[in-house]
């Protein structure tokens, strides 16, 4: 069975700092993909980056950028130089290979950006 | 720019009521998702359409839920009779069926049964 694990409710940082959002995921397909969503106070569900499994390179989206640890799987999110803005829930998502379009989500983690 | 819309985005009902939501996919996808989000449950995947088809909808109840692509640019997602457990977010998605399968999400249907 697929699984998506994230084991941070919570977290701060300072404005301006990097902050690491970690996940981590359990499927036996070979072939697979992994996203990020953010979801500010407002609800709506924002699409951030994307990982394939068979990605050579780290995917990065200007602030954001993915630390892939196929052997750990793992799936961390990075988010560089924090804004105010950033703060949100950020969940991180799986789409396996023989699961068509399907995601699976992880319960989310929830990013305060302190001034 | 395209958006994935929903409506209504607010609906307090009766239990027993039945409540219909719907969903217009972004112009050009040809796979459409509707999830629920609850604070116990999380986000789950309650049905999923490839080019109007249906393909999965393992997640939903079958006994009072049901989802339906009329055309292209209309999914349904009908719960009838609705009871207080349906109050949740309920999202829909679509996106396109080649890499990196990303979907866009509308900005839901709140839903409140009493």
């Amino acid at each position: 069975a697929q699984k998506i694990t994230q084991t941070q409710p919570g977290m701060f940082v300072q404005e301006k700092e990097a902050v690491t959002l970690d996940c981590t995921y359990d499927t036996s397909d070979p072939s697979y993909g992994l996203f990020w969503y953010k979801q500010p106070s407002s609800g709506e569900m924002i699409f951030l980056i994307y990982q394939g499994s068979y990605d050579q390179q780290n995917a990065t989206e200007g602030r954001y950028s993915l630390n892939f640890q196929k052997a750990r799987k793992s799936a961390n999110l990075v988010i560089s130089a924090s804004q105010l803005g950033d703060s949100a829930m950020y969940f991180c998502a799986m789409r396996g290979g023989n699961q068509g379009g399907k995601l699976i989500f992880g319960q989310g983690t929830e990013l305060s950006v302190k001034p | 720019d395209a958006r994935v819309t929903q409506t209504p985005r607010h609906k307090v009902t009766e239990m027993g009521q039945e409540v219909t939501m719907r969903c217009q996919p972004i112009l050009g996808h040809n796979t459409v998702f509707w999830y629920r989000q609850t604070m116990m449950q999380g986000l789950e995947l309650l049905a999923y359409f490839r080019n109007r088809a249906p393909l999965d909808d393992s997640g939903m109840p079958k006994d009072r839920f049901s989802a339906e692509m009329p055309d292209a640019t209309l999914a349904t997602l009908k719960i009838q009779p609705s009871e207080p457990r349906d109050s949740a977010v309920y999202f829909c998605a679509s996106g396109l069926d080649i890499p990196p399968y990303e979907q866009y999400f509308g900005p839901g249907t709140r839903l409140t049964v009493t």
